[in-house]
């Protein structure tokens, strides 16, 4: 069975400093990985992905997160962060078994970005 | 584009009741599927539908369906409404699916059991 944890539910940054979200997985195979935005009473936007190939990803918004193999992992980042990055962020996770890629969210973490 | 487009936004119900929740996805987008999200259980996957055709469904009860037309439009029925069932429906669209697709979230319903 796959599963996705984002061990912090919030994350306190100020404004201009550099932000990171973490997202560890355990899967059997080799995963997809997507990051999504939540804004209040919105649906989820897409960020970015991990298919195959670099390492590091850019995505929208200035963001950018790196798929580490070893620490299965693929935590979310942003060089200097804005108070309008203030949101809920979930990390997920797609595996093929059987042709079937349903995906497992995490558990989100709400970012707070302060003035 | 149009984004996906999701009908009614908020819904009242009361237990016992059955409700019927629209998703318009994206133009050219022919992959529909639906997911609860709740405070307590996050965002859990109810089913994927595909030309018309259920691929894949979630650990929901038999309470919950869904059915996709041939404009891809989708919707999803939850019949004798329980308390717990209180969430915000999203539903999601693609093109054809094969793992690696982006996926595109609707605003969402509310839907408020009492």
């Amino acid at each position: 069975a796959q599963s996705v944890a984002q061990p912090e539910d919030q994350v306190n940054v100020a404004e201009g400093n550099p932000l990171t979200v973490k997202c560890t997985y355990s899967v059997s195979g080799n995963p997809y990985l997507f990051w999504y935005v939540q804004y209040p009473n919105r649906g989820l936007q897409f960020l970015l992905k991990y298919i195959t190939g670099d390492n590091l990803v850019k995505g929208s918004y200035g963001f950018e997160a790196e798929f580490n193999k070893s620490q299965t992992s693929f935590h979310l980042k942003k060089p200097s962060a804005l108070v309008s990055d203030s949101a809920l962020y979930f990390c997920a996770v797609r595996v093929p078994s059987g042709g079937s890629y349903i995906p497992t969210f995490g558990r989100g973490t709400s970012l707070i970005v302060h003035p | 584009k149009a984004g996906v487009t999701q009908t009614p936004r908020y819904l009242i119900k009361t237990r016992g009741q059955q409700v019927t929740l629209s998703c318009s996805p994206i133009s050219g987008h022919r992959s529909v599927s639906w997911y609860q999200q709740t405070p307590g259980q996050g965002l859990q996957f109810l089913f994927e539908y595909f030309s018309e055709t259920q691929r894949n469904k979630g650990n929901f009860p038999g309470r919950f369906s869904g059915r996709q037309f041939s404009n891809s439009r989708s919707e999803m029925n939850v019949s004798t409404l329980e308390l717990g069932d209180s969430a915000l429906y999203l539903c999601a669209s693609s093109i054809p699916p094969d793992g690696q697709e982006t996926q595109y979230f609707g605003p969402g319903t509310r839907l408020l059991v009492l």
